[in-house]
C-alpha cells in the first residue's frame, strides 16, 4: 500500500488561506487521493478526493501535482472551526482492491485568532 | 439524515473483562467499517461489512476480538477478554454503496474505552 507522508503540525491565522501539503512518492496510477479530517472528539469526515485533475468544492481545493507525486489541500480561509487533524489518504479504487483507507498521523492545524 | 450512531461513548472496564460496542450505520449504507484509533494516531481498519459478510477481517486479532452484522444492518464489535492494550477509540463507518467505488465513509463520534 502506498505511503504519504505530511507535516506534524502547522499553524494559520484566521481568515487567511491555508496550503497542507502531502507527499505520495510511490502512488500507482489507480490511487485516488482523499482528505479526511478530524475534530477533536469526533471521528473523521470526508473533505475532498481527486485523482489527476484539481478539485474544488465548498470545503476546500485540492491542487494535485503534475506527476502525482504530491497534493496540497487549501483552505481557503480558515476559520477556528477548521482546527482539526488532517489526513492525506490513498485508495485504490480497482475492483481488486479493498477500498480501503490507510490513514498515516496526519497534520495537527492550529489555527490563530 | 441521523449519521452513524454508536453506543456507548465512553466505557471503562477491568482488564479480563468482556466489552461491546454497537454501532447503527446511516439508513441504505450496505458497507460498514469497524477501526480502532490509538492515541496520536490515525484510525486503522479492523474489520469490513459489505452486506452480511466480513469481507476483509485480516487486521482484526481473532484471539479476542470478535464482530457480527446481523441482518447488513447494526453491528457489534465485542472484545474478550480485555487487555490494557486495548485501551483506544473504536470508530464505525459506513459507505452508502456495495462494490462499486464509494468516495465517502461516515464516521460515528466513537467510543472511547479504558482498560485498568
Amino acid at each position: 500500500d502506498a505511503k504519504t507522508t505530511q507535516p506534524n503540525s502547522m499553524e494559520s491565522n484566521e481568515e487567511e488561506p491555508v496550503h497542507l501539503p502531502c507527499n505520495h512518492s510511490t502512488i500507482s496510477g489507480t490511487d485516488y487521493i482523499h482528505w479526511y479530517r478530524q475534530l477533536p472528539s469526533q471521528g473523521p469526515e470526508y473533505v475532498i478526493h481527486g485523482l489527476t485533475s484539481n478539485v474544488n468544492n465548498r470545503m476546500a481545493s485540492l491542487a494535485i501535482a503534475e506527476d502525482r507525486k504530491s497534493s496540497t489541500l487549501i483552505l481557503h480561509r480558515a476559520t477556528l472551526r477548521d482546527a482539526a487533524v488532517y489526513y492525506c489518504i490513498l485508495r485504490d479504487d480497482t475492483t481488486s482492491g479493498t477500498y480501503k483507507y490507510i490513514f498515516g498521523t496526519g497534520t495537527r492545524l492550529k489555527v490563530l485568532a | 439524515e441521523a449519521g452513524v450512531v454508536q453506543s456507548p461513548r465512553y466505557k471503562i472496564i477491568e482488564k479480563k473483562q468482556p466489552v461491546a460496542f454497537w454501532c447503527n450505520p446511516i439508513s441504505g449504507h450496505n458497507t460498514l467499517y469497524w477501526y480502532r484509533q490509538n492515541l496520536g494516531q490515525g484510525p486503522e481498519l479492523l474489520i469490513r461489512y459489505e452486506n452480511e459478510e466480513a469481507v476483509d477481517d485480516s487486521q482484526l486479532p481473532k484471539d479476542r476480538f470478535s464482530a457480527e452484522r446481523l441482518k447488513g444492518v447494526d453491528s457489534t464489535l465485542k472484545i474478550q477478554p480485555a487487555e490494557l492494550g486495548d485501551s483506544a477509540v473504536y470508530l464505525c463507518a459506513s459507505s452508502p454503496r456495495t462494490g462499486e467505488r464509494t468516495y465517502e465513509q461516515y464516521f460515528g463520534p466513537g467510543t472511547r474505552l479504558t482498560v485498568t
